[in-house]
């Protein structure tokens, strides 16, 4: 039972480009949803989080936009800088006790 | 303030070989976790802790055990090493069992032969 799915495993853009990243989930009426990101060689670093009570959040460059309906998550980067080139996780978080549930990552490459 | 810390950074084991991933943060955090993530694949959760003294299963426990004697030290054990052990492994903190926000170590790459 795969409850967050992120269907492309990879991205390709040019710098300045916008970045969209797409992820959908089951089972969820009240979760909180995070975007984590992932360089070689290191640990997930939090990027950008969204509660089920919003349908946007924005953070700079970055916007996380939430679809219950459709129960499909984006993450928007504009302008995409060669910088973003990462591994990114769209993750299910709410639930007790901490637990992360994460999708497979997509891995974005911003062309400079 | 080195945040979370694993060691090893790699390991190579022979199956059946047995060992502990460590590892340690100084930001007094209650919550650490372990996961594991394998090629085109998220991160699972091994074990979490939410205090000094109480751990729990994870998703993916079998295999694997853990103790948390004091706050900064989450060390994850290997009894009994197996092919299908051979993963990355993160550990993670965050100040309590309600903060999705969570902090990750870099990471220990471990081969099971």
């Amino acid at each position: 039972d795969q409850q967050v799915k992120q269907n492309s495993p990879s991205l390709s853009v040019q710098e300045g480009r916008i970045s969209i990243l797409n992820c959908d989930y089951t089972n969820s009426m009240f979760d909180y949803f995070l975007w984590y990101k992932k360089y070689p060689a290191e640990g997930p670093t939090f990027l950008i989080s969204i509660s089920s009570i919003k349908d946007k959040n924005e953070d700079g460059r970055f916007t996380v936009f939430l679809n219950k309906s459709a129960k499909h998550l984006s993450l928007h980067i504009v302008p995409s800088q060669p910088g973003d080139s990462a591994v990114y996780f769209c993750v299910k978080g709410g639930t007790s006790y901490g637990k992360l549930t994460f999708g497979q990552g997509t891995i974005l490459t911003v062309h400079p | 303030n080195a945040g979370v810390t694993q060691t090893p950074k790699f390991q190579v084991l022979k199956t059946g070989q047995s060992m502990t991933l460590q590892c340690a943060q100084d930001m007094n955090h209650e919550y650490m976790s372990w996961y594991r993530q394998d090629p085109g694949m998220g991160l699972r959760l091994i074990h979490y802790s939410v205090g000094a003294g109480i751990t729990d299963q994870g998703e993916v426990p079998n295999g694997y055990n853990v103790s948390r004697s004091t706050t900064e030290d989450f060390p994850l054990r290997l009894l009994s090493a197996a092919p299908s052990q051979t993963s990355v492994y993160f550990c993670a903190s965050s100040y309590d069992a309600l903060t999705d926000t969570q902090y990750f170590g870099p990471g220990t790459r471990l081969t099971v032969l």
